[in-house]
């Protein structure tokens, strides 16, 4: 298995508090990605990283940031929690030399009251 | 982004039969998985698969990439096969598109 850790793997928070979420590999990928998955839309892609501080958004941004200051780290935040942002959050990371084959981490489920 | 489509929604088998899902992807793409995540929600990698066939014990898949389809086929259906099945594709760029899945229950 793909050594790809997130933490915490639930959280429940309130509306409005900053949560971050924190994603952490050991099989040193370039890439890294944070997804959101909810019933009826399969995953989504939030933002990913190509490097240590080169991120880029994807299809379901907006509300989110990240940061990425080391290989292994990559964080997501949400810097004013909505109860829209209820969902199950999945880290995963790919590499270039693998086919950018991607794997998946455990998740975290974020419950927005 | 690439639209990708899974059928059927929800599959429902007696153990042992055989199935075959499918995956349409609106564009070339030069990656395309199949994962199952398991009723505790872990996503697992099954195929990693832009063309061609490949077989992995009682699972194989195929993707035609000029007629952009994949088919995932599972054969002689266990309980633990239980799950939802998703096709992730990617063309250029960085950005995985997944289907909405297929629910596949498989009973005793």
């Amino acid at each position: 298995d793909a050594g790809i850790t997130q933490s915490p793997r639930h959280k429940v928070t309130e509306t409005g508090t900053p949560v971050t979420l924190r994603c952490h590999q050991t099989e040193n990928h370039r890439y890294m990605y944070w997804y959101r998955q909810d019933p009826g839309h399969g995953l989504r892609l939030i933002h990913y990283s190509y490097g240590v501080k080169d991120t880029d958004k994807g299809e379901v941004s907006d509300g989110y940031s990240v940061s990425r200051s080391k290989t292994e780290d990559f964080l997501l935040t949400l810097e004013s929690a909505t109860s829209s942002q209820t969902s199950v959050y999945f880290c995963a990371i790919s590499e270039l030399s693998s086919y950018n084959e991607q794997f998946f981490g455990p998740g975290t489920r974020l419950t927005v009251l | 982004g690439i639209q990708v489509e899974q059928s059927p929604p929800d599959l429902i088998l007696q153990e042992g039969a055989n199935s075959t899902l499918r995956c349409n992807f609106s564009d070339s793409v030069n990656n395309l998985q199949w994962f199952h995540q398991n009723p505790w929600g872990q996503l697992i990698n099954l195929f990693y698969i832009p063309s061609g066939t490949k077989q992995n014990g009682r699972l194989s898949a195929t993707t035609v990439a000029t007629e952009r389809y994949s088919l995932l086929y599972i054969s002689s259906s266990q309980t633990t096969d239980s799950g939802v099945y998703f096709c992730a594709a990617m063309n250029t760029g960085n950005q995985f598109y997944f289907g909405t899945g297929t629910s596949l229950t498989v009973i005793p």
